[in-house]
């Protein structure tokens, strides 16, 4: 149980375009989904926190009209990455939780700007 | 906000050692503390977890301790294997928010 997917798992793109990522909770109702970014050799950082039907919340620092995200339904939430830049490229993780649940995480999307 | 610190940022031991990782994390209100394992291109998986109101947790090899009055948790893994080799993570969760540690990157030598 508890399983995440995330996709796409690569993705190039040239440099002024923009890429979405998809998030799923497979077998459960996700109340709430994060993103992470996490360069090499780091640790993940949050990037934002999404409810179903309301506007995600960012963090410091993350440009919300950069990086949009969308969680329309309780099983999928979406970040979309607008006039990517290769300063964007990294490794984009989701996470989802049910009520009172641990956190599960997706694979991760591997981003790449060229 | 909450600040996670965790060490060492790398451990390598022979296969059958044990394995300790240690975070420390700033904020008393937190009060869930899961331990994470990363593969090379993959995302992060729960290996363990322990609430605030639990001192200790144990699964298998795999045991968490807290201590909640110095703010610091610790990973323990026993006859460790060469398949243990990955990157662990500890993290503290405040506010439904999972605050992640810099991440150990544990070798385990046959």
């Amino acid at each position: 149980g508890a399983v995440v997917s995330q996709h796409p798992s690569w993705v190039i793109c040239k440099s002024g375009t923009s890429v979405k990522i998809e998030c799923r909770s497979l077998d459960f109702q996700a109340t709430t989904m994060f993103w992470y970014r996490q360069f090499p050799k780091q640790s993940l950082m949050l990037m934002a926190t999404s409810n179903e039907g309301s506007k995600a919340t960012y963090e410091q620092g993350v440009e919300k009209d950069k990086f949009l995200i969308n969680h329309a339904s309780l099983t999928l939430s979406t970040l979309t990455v607008t006039s990517a830049h290769p300063e964007d490229s990294s490794f984009y993780i989701c996470s989802a939780s049910a009520q009172g649940s641990p956190l599960h995480f997706g694979n991760g999307t591997r981003l790449t700007v060229t | 906000g909450e600040n996670v610190e965790q060490h060492p940022s790398t451990l390598s031991v022979q296969e059958g050692d044990s394995a300790v990782i240690k975070c420390t994390y700033s904020d008393s209100a937190s009060n869930y503390f899961p331990w994470y394992k990363q593969e090379l291109g993959k995302g992060p998986q729960l290996i363990i977890d322990i609430r605030s109101n639990v001192g200790e947790k144990k699964d298998q090899r795999i045991a968490v301790t807290l201590n909640k009055t110095a703010k610091h948790f610790s990973l323990h893994i026993t006859e460790t294997q060469p398949e243990d080799s990955a990157v662990y993570f500890c993290a503290a969760n405040r506010r439904g928010k999972l605050i992640f540690g810099q991440g150990t990157e544990l070798s385990v030598k046959p």
